[in-house]
């Protein structure tokens, strides 16, 4: 079981749509990550938050928002998406350290219609 | 600047025989390298890391990796392949920041078949 916990797994939404993707972890890791993959691809970096600030944002499009409430949370905040943004969003966190590992959740499936 | 390459987008071993996937880095400074490997519809599972401890680092499910400065290369290894190694394997480096988080430099992932 993963202790990184995403929600929803499978998301269809229209290109008008808001919609947002939520993470959970509790392993007390200041450090989370949102990642873009497309199909037979490696994962993307997008956003990190560390100590919940925004530390790196990507150069991703605006039409997604990342938001970090607390220490255990990270949402993704999505609007007016293309189809081209459909694919898996995987969230990970990780500890304090350097060459801490990430841990990953199993992602959201997003198809953009 | 770090990068990652992966020889070999796809691997086929027979089920018994020795998997090795390659993984060869570029880094200025020392490095952090991680193996994972992703499951059909699943997110990323750490199999093993080398931190500048051990320079052969052994993992999860069998697998180990050998650091080798010399040759930049980390290459994954398990002495006889099971079916369910079946899977996306990606190779990482990292060098951590000032601001507790890694920034990992992916490579472009190695697809292991095993055959029956």
């Amino acid at each position: 079981d993963t202790e990184v916990t995403q929600t929803p797994k499978h998301l269809v939404m229209g290109m008008t749509n808001k919609k947002s993707l939520k993470c959970e972890q509790h392993m007390g890791h200041r450090a989370m990550y949102w990642y873009k993959q497309k199909a037979k691809k490696p994962p993307e970096l997008m956003f990190v938050y560390s100590y919940e600030k925004l530390s790196i944002n990507e150069s991703v499009p605006s039409r997604f928002s990342p938001e970090c409430p607390n220490s255990s949370l990270l949402n993704l905040h999505l609007h007016a998406l293309q189809p081209e943004d459909s694919a898996l969003y995987l969230c990970a966190s990780s500890g304090q350290g350097a060459g801490s590992p990430l841990h990953f959740g199993n992602g959201t499936r997003l198809t953009v219609t | 600047a770090q990068s990652v390459t992966q020889l070999g987008s796809h691997v086929s071993v027979s089920e018994g025989a020795l998997v090795l996937l390659r993984c060869n880095y570029s880094s200025s400074v020392p490095p952090y390298l991680f193996w994972y490997v992703q499951y059909p519809n699943q997110g990323l599972q750490l199999l093993l890391k080398y931190t500048s401890a051990a320079t052969l680092v052994k993992g999860i499910n069998g697998f180990e990796a050998e650091f080798k400065k010399s040759e930049t290369s980390f290459h994954l290894t398990k002495p006889s392949a099971h079916m369910s190694d079946a899977a996306e394997y990606f190779c990482a480096v990292g060098r951590g920041s000032n601001f507790g988080n890694e920034k990992l430099t992916f490579g472009t992932g190695t697809r292991l078949t095993i055959i029956p």
